[in-house]
């Protein structure tokens, strides 16, 4: 079946630290791949997406690419900010006809000092 | 746009009690809708996916009987959880998504605590 593999937490860096998050998966097909981020209280939001290998996802300053040789889609940030101190989800999605089904990582929880 | 709400946000039952959770799109018509449970330092791990009108598809290991799910309307789905147990502690997440460019990808609601004494 599929699966998403997150790097362990929680991390925690000074402002404008450059920020990686490794992603890795397992998947039968042809995924797309998400990363979704959740504030302190809020609902999960999607930060970016990449729908086949190569592309790049990008929102915010965030970025990832979408790896098929290596199935990762690592998160990188070259300048954080105390406002990005959220939880950080990895996540695929297969489709098969009209029905999807996302499969998340565990989640890193990213602190972000002053 | 695109916001999904969540009702109630915790809840504390005793065991053996029934409680609901509602989600609710707000701004747009949802003709799916998932439900998650996520336990503490764990992933989400969907439960269910409900199409309006229809009966959900639950996942497997998921008891059907246990977590009853109705999406009756376009806009609001519920999740009852039956003759709760400690066991079912756990926060639970929905998910809706729509039609077109616009909403065809899942809006997450807030989530719900339930915490069953």
């Amino acid at each position: 079946g599929n699966s998403v593999t997150q790097m362990e937490g929680p991390v925690t860096l000074s402002e404008e630290a450059f920020l990686t998050i490794n992603c890795t998966y397992t998947a039968t097909g042809y995924p797309s791949l998400f990363w979704y981020v959740q504030y302190p209280g809020e609902g999960l939001q999607l930060l970016l997406k990449a729908t086949k290998a190569d592309d790049k996802g990008s929102n915010k300053g965030f970025e990832a690419t979408y790896r098929k040789e290596t199935t990762s889609f690592h998160l990188e940030k070259g300048s954080v900010q105390v406002s990005d101190s959220a939880v950080y989800f990895c996540a695929l999605e297969e489709r098969t006809g009209a029905n999807s089904k996302l499969t998340f990582g565990k989640g890193i929880t990213l602190s972000v000092r002053p | 746009g695109a916001v999904v709400s969540q009702h109630p946000s915790w809840v504390i039952c005793k065991s053996g009690t029934s409680v609901k959770i509602e989600c609710r799109s707000l701004d747009f018509q949802a003709t799916t809708m998932f439900w998650y449970r996520q336990f503490p330092k764990q992933s989400l791990m969907l439960m269910a996916t409900s199409n309006e009108g229809s009966k959900a598809t639950y996942e497997q290991g998921v008891e059907k009987d246990k977590f009853l799910i109705n999406h009756a309307s376009l806009t609001l789905s519920t999740l009852t959880v039956t003759s709760a147990h400690p066991e079912d502690s756990s926060f639970y997440i929905c998910s809706a998504r729509g039609t077109g460019a616009s909403y065809n990808e899942q809006f997450f609601g807030p989530g719900t605590r339930l915490t069953v004494l």
